[in-house]
Parts: C-alpha cells; sequence; structure tokens
C-alpha cells in the first residue's frame, strides 16, 4: 500500500525557515516523481513544488521561487521541502504528492498523505 | 499563474446530472490534454478522478466523466448520490512546465 507521512510542519514565525518531510513507502520511490500541494485554511489547492524522479529537474509555483527548494533522498525514500523567508501567507496544510502511476507525466497527482500544517504568525 | 476559474458552487438531487466547468487560457487548458479533476470530501485529502481530460483511474465509477472544448474543460457527474457531496477542483499542466489549480467548486446534494 503507497503511504506518504508528512512531517515538519508547526508555528514559524514570518522570515522564518521550516524544512518539512515527506517519508513514503509502499512503492519504488526512484521510479516517481513528487511534489508538494499546500491548500490555505478553508481555501482551494495549490500547488507548490515537484521534483522528478532522477532529480535532474525541479518545479516551483511564482509564489514561492526563490524561498523553496525541494529535494529527494533515494536512500530514505524521503522528500524534501526547505521553506525560508516565510510569510503569512504560506500559512496551510502541506502535502505531498505522488505521480499518478498510469501516467508518465508528473503533474497528475495520484496518491497524498494526509498533510502536515504550517502557520506563520508572530 | 492565475487560478483556473470554476463555480464556487453547484447543486443538484439525486439521480441527476450536473456538470462543473473550469475555464483556464491558451498557456494551460486550451493548448495541452493536461486535464486532471481532483474530489476532496470535507477534512480529507484529495483524490485524482480523471486525467488527461477525460480518462478514470481504475476504481472511479463511470457516473464521472471529463471533457473539453477550447480553454474550457469541464466535469460531470451523472446519477448524483449522496456520497459525491464534495469540493472538485480541476487543475491543469502549462506551458511553462508548472501545475495550476482551479478556484474549487463545492457540489451539494439536495
Amino acid at each position: 500500500e503507497v503511504q506518504l507521512l508528512e512531517s515538519g510542519g508547526g508555528l514559524v514565525q514570518p522570515g522564518g525557515s521550516l524544512r518539512l518531510s515527506c517519508a513514503a513507502s509502499g512503492f519504488t520511490f526512484k521510479n516517481f516523481a513528487l511534489s508538494w500541494v499546500r491548500q490555505a485554511p478553508g481555501k482551494g489547492l495549490e500547488w507548490v513544488s515537484s521534483i522528478s524522479a532522477r532529480a535532474d529537474a525541479t518545479y516551483y509555483g511564482d509564489s514561492v521561487k526563490g524561498r523553496f527548494t525541494i529535494s529527494r533522498s533515494d536512500s530514505t525514500n524521503t522528500v524534501f521541502l526547505q521553506m525560508s523567508s516565510l510569510r503569512p501567507e504560506d500559512t496551510a496544510l502541506y502535502y505531498c504528492a505522488r505521480r499518478f502511476v498510469y501516467s508518465s507525466s508528473w503533474f497528475y497527482f495520484g496518491n497524498w498523505g494526509q498533510g502536515t500544517l504550517v502557520t506563520v504568525s508572530s | 499563474q492565475s487560478a483556473l476559474t470554476q463555480p464556487p458552487s453547484v447543486s443538484g438531487s439525486p439521480g441527476q446530472s450536473v456538470t462543473i466547468s473550469c475555464t483556464g487560457s491558451s498557456r494551460d487548458v486550451g493548448s495541452y490534454n493536461r486535464v486532471s479533476w481532483y474530489q476532496q470530501p470535507p477534512g480529507t485529502a484529495p483524490k485524482l478522478i480523471i486525467f488527461e481530460v477525460s480518462n478514470r483511474p481504475s476504481g472511479v465509477p463511470d457516473r464521472f466523466s471529463g471533457s473539453k472544448s477550447g480553454n474550457t474543460a469541464s466535469l460531470t457527474i451523472s446519477g448524483l448520490q449522496a456520497e459525491d457531496e464534495a469540493d472538485y477542483y480541476c487543475s491543469s499542466g502549462t506551458s511553462s512546465d508548472k501545475v495550476v489549480f482551479g478556484e474549487g467548486t463545492k457540489l451539494t446534494v439536495l
């Protein structure tokens, strides 16, 4: 069974940093692109970032480009999101998502974790 | 990177059909068959229900169907059931290797 378990969320002051982790299991990690999608409280989904299966390509949404960095570790089956210069508008539930297994396209999210909450406030 | 436009809410009675529209531009919905739809019941993670405009993942009922015309994609749910009540989001890959989601539509089953 595919499992994605996010961690690392919490309360951080504006301008601060936080590192999210997503531990994956139940599939061959190195074969799949992985992504982060966030959802502000009571709001819609917003794509944040994605990383290719071989980590040779990374993609970022306009609102986080230059502040967030996605990476992965095939040795620990974990994907990370390093967030810096955090703003109140970054407050959201951050989901980790895996590429849909029946498509080679990285932008279909077939499996999701339960999310980790990030709150940016003074 | 503007969000795709969806109606805030739609509703229908059990057994009826509803259609949710998703309007983008020539930089996303209009130029590629990269449209997908997600279902999100309250308090749960999203679930992929349509990919590549009109394809259903295994296990998704055939009551759910997708289509596209020009810059607008559509999700149709036929034979509405109470369990279909949820938020629905469209999504599209873009010309600049990004993903854009729709604003979301709340479906109420009357």
